[in-house]
């Protein structure tokens, strides 16, 4: 599975939109991109996948770029049960099952 | 729908001991993935198991840990004769048969903790 680059940290405040960045240049066509969230001392969380088009659900968008070289998280409107560690991850489809490459993932601070 | 569960949450033994985590997938799920994290460090893939076989064991160290999904029952991850280095967070996942895009749904986590 292709590699993915996120910042270290982000800090956001609360009630304020949040966009988490992620790239992934080498991305190939069967590669679905992935978002977890791990709070502390908690199991990750499955937040968002999609492949070329963008996606919505009830926890957030996920805004994939033409090229697909590159992705955002959009969490729309910050709570403090927010802050977690969120992780990108590539999966390709037929690919080895359930064996993800967890990074280092950003870091995401809400302040009140 | 109960999600994955883990017991136990955290369990503490001593140098040389045996652990046994338990993983019950959520319910319709059939494939079980097992992962580890260190403390301060990211979560490394351990096994991928489906009922009565052991699919990918290629993140499992290659003495003293095991692991089965037996035909009946949660599946099991255990580890012979712990040592400090042992001591991490262990999280199970599930997934069903087929997947949207290989999604995975991941466990609570279990803590050993190696005195």
């Amino acid at each position: 599975d292709a590699k993915t680059t996120q910042p270290n940290s982000m800090e956001s405040n609360e009630e304020e939109p949040v966009h988490l960045p992620c790239n992934h240049s080498t991305i190939s066509g069967t590669d679905y991109i992935h978002w977890y969230r791990q709070l502390p001392s908690q199991g990750p969380e499955y937040v968002i996948h999609g492949l070329t088009s963008n996606v919505n659900n009830r926890m957030a968008s996920l805004a994939i770029a033409e090229d697909r070289k590159s992705s955002t998280l959009i969490l729309h409107r910050a709570t403090l049960r927010d802050a977690a560690v969120y992780y990108c991850i590539l999966i390709n489809y037929g690919g080895s099952q359930g064996n993800l490459i967890f990074g280092k993932g950003t870091k995401l601070s809400v302040k009140p | 729908n109960a999600g994955v569960m883990q017991n136990p949450r955290h369990l503490v033994r001593r140098r040389g001991q045996e652990a046994r985590l338990r993983c019950s997938p959520m319910k319709g799920h059939s494939h079980v993935y097992w992962y580890r994290q260190l403390p301060e460090e990211g979560l490394k893939f351990m096994v991928y198991l489906q009922k009565e076989n052991i699919i990918d064991e290629s993140g499992m160290p290659k003495e003293r840990f095991s692991a089965e999904f037996p035909k009946e029952g949660p599946s099991i991850l255990r580890i012979q004769q712990v040592v400090r280095g042992d001591s991490a967070a262990y999280f199970c996942a599930s997934s069903p048969r087929e997947s949207s895009g290989n999604t995975i749904y991941f466990g609570e986590g279990s803590w050993l903790t190696v005195v």
